[in-house]
Parts: C-alpha cells; structure tokens; sequence
C-alpha cells in the first residue's frame, strides 16, 4: 500500500524552528521526486518545496526561500522540511507529496499525498 | 511569476455537466493537472497531464487545454463530486509549482 505519513507539526512561537518528516512506504521513495505542500484552514493550496529523487535538484515557493530546508534521506524512506524564522503566516496544514512517475519530472502533477502535520505559529 | 485564474464558485444540478477552468497566459503550452478535495481530506489528483484519468477515478472526469484555458469537465454530476477543485501548473520559468485559487463546486 503506497503510503506517505508526516509528522513534527505543533506549535511554535514565532522566529522559532520545526522540523516535518514525510515517511514514505510502499513503493521505491529513492524513485521520485517529493513536495511539500501547505494549505491554510479555509483556504487554498500553495505548493512549498521540491527536491528530486537525488536531493541534487531543489527549488523553494519566494515566501519560505531562505527560511525553509528541504532534504530526504533515501536510506530511511524519509523526507523533511526544517522549517526556521517561523512567521504566523507559516501557520498551515502541511502536505508531502510524490510526484508522479513520469518522462518529465519537472512537469508531472502530484499523485499521492500524506495527510497533512499541522503547524501553528502564535505567541 | 506565472498565474494561474480559476472561478470561486460554480453550481450544478445533479446529472449536469460541471465546467471549470483555469487561466493562464499560454496555459495550453504547460502541462495541467487537476486536484480534487474533500472537507477534512487531503487532495486527489482526478486529471494529469491535461485529459488523463489515473486508475479508479471516473470517466466522468475529463480535461482539456488549449490556448489560456484548461478545462475540468465533470460529466453527470453526482453529490459526491462536491468539492473543491484545484488546477497546478509548473512555472517553467521560476521552476516552481503554482495551484489555481480553487473552485468549489456546488451540487443543488
């Protein structure tokens, strides 16, 4: 069963630091390409974060640039977003997600997706 | 950076055909997928790659793109296709990943 879980979403205060994992079974995590994508309670769904199968190949949204890591480690099936400098506007559900197997990798839609580790920002 | 237009709302009768779209310059030379999400759920990829359907998702699901526009066609509406839908395009030339703003479709 093809499966992606996340975890380490709580509660921060602002200019604080969280780091998600994704834990990906089921299928070959070393294979795809992965993302991280937020959504904000009633509202819409803003992609994040991408990194190709290798790490080598990694690409920020401009409103976490500079603030935000994303890696994997393929020996453990794991993908993570250290999170820094935490705003209140980086409260949001945050989703992994795989891309799909494809010729073109940089263009292929989004095809499994965890169910989201919440973030909250507050003071 | 590129952007993405889709309506906030459309309604439609159960056995109707539901139309959503998304805007963009030249969008029918990007390739467009679409999501659909349920309250409490994480999203389902319903279109790739402009018209295909992955395995279990209805034939009644179709997509187009051409020129500024992509397509959704959700053919027989039924209440279980109430939801929100999402277009995702990539930004070729920011490498970065843009959705639409989302359309709720209503069944009446």
């Amino acid at each position: 069963d093809v499966r992606l879980v996340e975890s380490g979403g709580g509660l921060v205060q602002p200019g604080g630091s969280l780091r998600l994992s994704c834990a990906a079974s089921g299928f070959t995590f070393s294979d795809y390409w992965m993302h991280w994508v937020r959504q904000v309670p009633g509202k819409g769904l803003v992609w994040v974060s991408r990194i190709d199968s290798d790490g080598n190949s990694i690409t920020y949204a401009e409103a976490v640039k500079g603030r935000f890591t994303i890696s994997r480690d393929n020996a453990k099936n794991t993908l993570f977003l250290q999170m820094k400098s935490l705003r209140a506007e980086d409260t949001a559900l945050y989703y992994c997600a795989r891309t799909q197997y494809g010729s073109n990798p940089f263009r292929s839609g989004f095809d499994i997706w965890g169910q989201g580790t919440t973030v909250t920002v507050s003071s | 950076s590129y952007v993405v237009t889709q309506p906030p709302s459309v309604s439609v009768a159960p056995g109707q055909t539901a139309t959503i779209t998304c805007g963009g310059n030249n969008i029918g030379g990007e390739t467009v997928h679409w999501y659909q999400q349920k309250p409490g759920q994480a999203p389902v990829l319903v279109v790739y790659d402009d018209r295909l359907r992955p395995s279990g998702i209805p034939e009644r699901f179709s997509g187009s793109n051409s020129g500024n526009t992509a397509t959704l066609i959700i053919s027989r509406v039924e209440a279980g296709d109430e939801a929100d839908y999402y277009c995702l395009v990539w930004d070729r030339n920011n490498d970065r990943y843009v959705f639409g703003a989302g359309t709720m479709v209503t069944v009446l």
